[in-house]
């Protein structure tokens, strides 16, 4: 069946440090690919998607690129803050009867120091 | 436009009672998804509704739990005889159509004591 696969963390870094988390995923389809982001407590927020290969999703400087030849989808970030502080999933959407679920990844904690 | 409500956030009940959980959607959104987030796991797909209709219940239990949504009211996860495995964060979303992205709630987290 179709799933996901992230780095194992937690992953720490300094502030300003350059962050990549690994994704890589198997699927039957032409799946849509997300990431996601989770504050402590809360629920999950959408950060950025693709729809299709070689689309680039964005938002808030951080930015993944859909990657059908090695089935990836790595999650950067050129200069990260403390308030990046979070979990962060993998997800690609999967069919069910009439509609899509999202397949989530095991998640990576990330902490950024000052 | 207050986004996907859940209540209550945190829900403690001793094994064997019964848990449920309430999801209102957003305005306008009559598609109802539960996922279940195990600690230290990500969310796992557990049914699919919407308005009076179980669409996909794939990754429901198939003992003890329970969904509907029905014409009037939230959407309601019923756990019976809860046990220490139930232990996790539930999440709904919502969206307006099957095509659409989903918009999720914050969660109920249950803790069977």
């Amino acid at each position: 069946g179709d799933s996901v696969t992230q780095m194992e963390g937690p992953v720490t870094l300094s502030e300003e440090a350059f962050l990549t988390i690994n994704c890589t995923y198997t699927a039957t389809g032409y799946p849509s690919l997300f990431w996601y982001v989770q504050y402590p407590g809360e629920g999950l927020q959408l950060l950025l998607k693709a729809t299709k290969a070689d689309d680039k999703g964005s938002n808030k400087g951080f930015e993944a690129t859909y990657r059908k030849e090695t089935t990836s989808f790595h999650l950067e970030k050129g200069s990260v803050q403390v308030s990046d502080s979070a979990v962060y999933f993998c997800a690609l959407s999967a069919p069910i009867q009439g509609a899509q679920k999202l397949v989530f990844g095991q998640g990576t904690r990330l902490t950024i120091n000052p | 436009n207050a986004g996907v409500m859940q209540n209550p956030r945190h829900l403690v009940r001793r094994r064997g009672q019964e848990a449920r959980l309430r999801c209102s959607p957003m305005k306008g959104h009559s598609h109802v998804y539960w996922y279940r987030q195990l600690p230290e796991e990500g969310l796992k797909f557990m049914v699919y509704l919407q308005k009076e209709n179980i669409i996909d219940e794939s990754g429901m239990p198939k003992e003890r739990f329970s969904a509907e949504f029905p014409k009037e009211g939230p959407s309601i996860l019923r756990i019976q005889q809860v046990v220490r495995g139930d232990s996790a964060a539930y999440f709904c979303a919502s969206s307006p159509d099957r095509d659409s992205g989903y918009t999720f709630g914050s969660g109920t987290r249950l803790t069977v004591v």
